[in-house]
């Protein structure tokens, strides 16, 4: 799977928009971009996922640039709630395995 | 749907102990993976089953860890003799494959191993 590359931590206001980067440029036609999260004391949780086009969930949006090597979660209203640790994560489809490096710490700010 | 149950939920032992951590996974789901996270860190992947074969055990220290997945429902991780650099947070997590290209892994709140 392609490594990728996440800012250590970020902040963002409450209410605000929360725009989280991450770099895979060595990504290959197969692989899909997936964001997890983690919230303190508990086990990862699947935000959304994508292979090339833009992505909308309940959760969050995914930008995925024309290249693939770079992808952006955006949470549109950030809340206290949203104070975690983002993994993005790029996997084959049909390949099973699931590797986190050590994503982004997220801290809201009331 | 009830989620992926593990336990005990804390464990305090002396090194050179041994150690059992127990999984249920989300009914139906074949994929059951068992990662390892140390404080500060993100999870790392221990071994991944799929139904009761083992599909990746590259990061296990098979001299002292082993796990098992009996008729491809429950699983444990063992670890004997541990050692204080095991102490850590283990997570269990399943998964299913779905449509539009995605795999959702679930995870269970993870059994926090304290060695002393």
């Amino acid at each position: 799977d392609a490594k990728t590359t996440q800012p250590p931590s970020m902040d963002c206001a409450e209410g605000r928009a929360a725009n989280l980067p991450c770099n895979h440029s060595t990504i290959s036609g197969n692989e899909y971009v997936y964001w997890y999260r983690q919230i303190h004391s508990q086990g990862p949780q699947y935000i959304i996922h994508g292979l090339k086009n833009n992505e909308t969930n309940e959760m969050a949006s995914l930008i995925i640039t024309e290249d693939r090597k770079s992808s952006t979660l955006i949470l549109p209203h950030a809340t206290l709630r949203d104070t975690a640790v983002y993994y993005c994560i790029v996997r084959v489809f049909g390949n099973e395995k699931l590797t986190f490096g050590t994503g982004t710490r997220l801290t809201i700010i009331p | 749907e009830a989620g992926v149950a593990q336990s005990p939920r804390y464990k305090i032992i002396e090194k050179r102990q041994s150690v059992a951590f127990w999984c249920n996974p989300i009914s139906g789901h074949a994929t059951l993976y068992w990662y390892q996270q140390i404080l500060g860190q993100g999870p790392k992947l221990l071994i991944q089953f799929q139904n009761n074969g083992v599909v990746d055990d590259s990061q296990l220290p098979k001299d002292r860890f082993s796990a098992e997945r009996l008729k491809g429902v429950d699983s444990t991780l063992k670890i004997q003799p541990a050692k204080l650099e095991d102490s850590a947070v283990y997570l269990c997590a399943s998964s299913i494959r779905q449509g539009r290209g995605k795999t959702e892994a679930f995870f269970g709140q993870g059994t926090r191993l304290t060695v002393v």
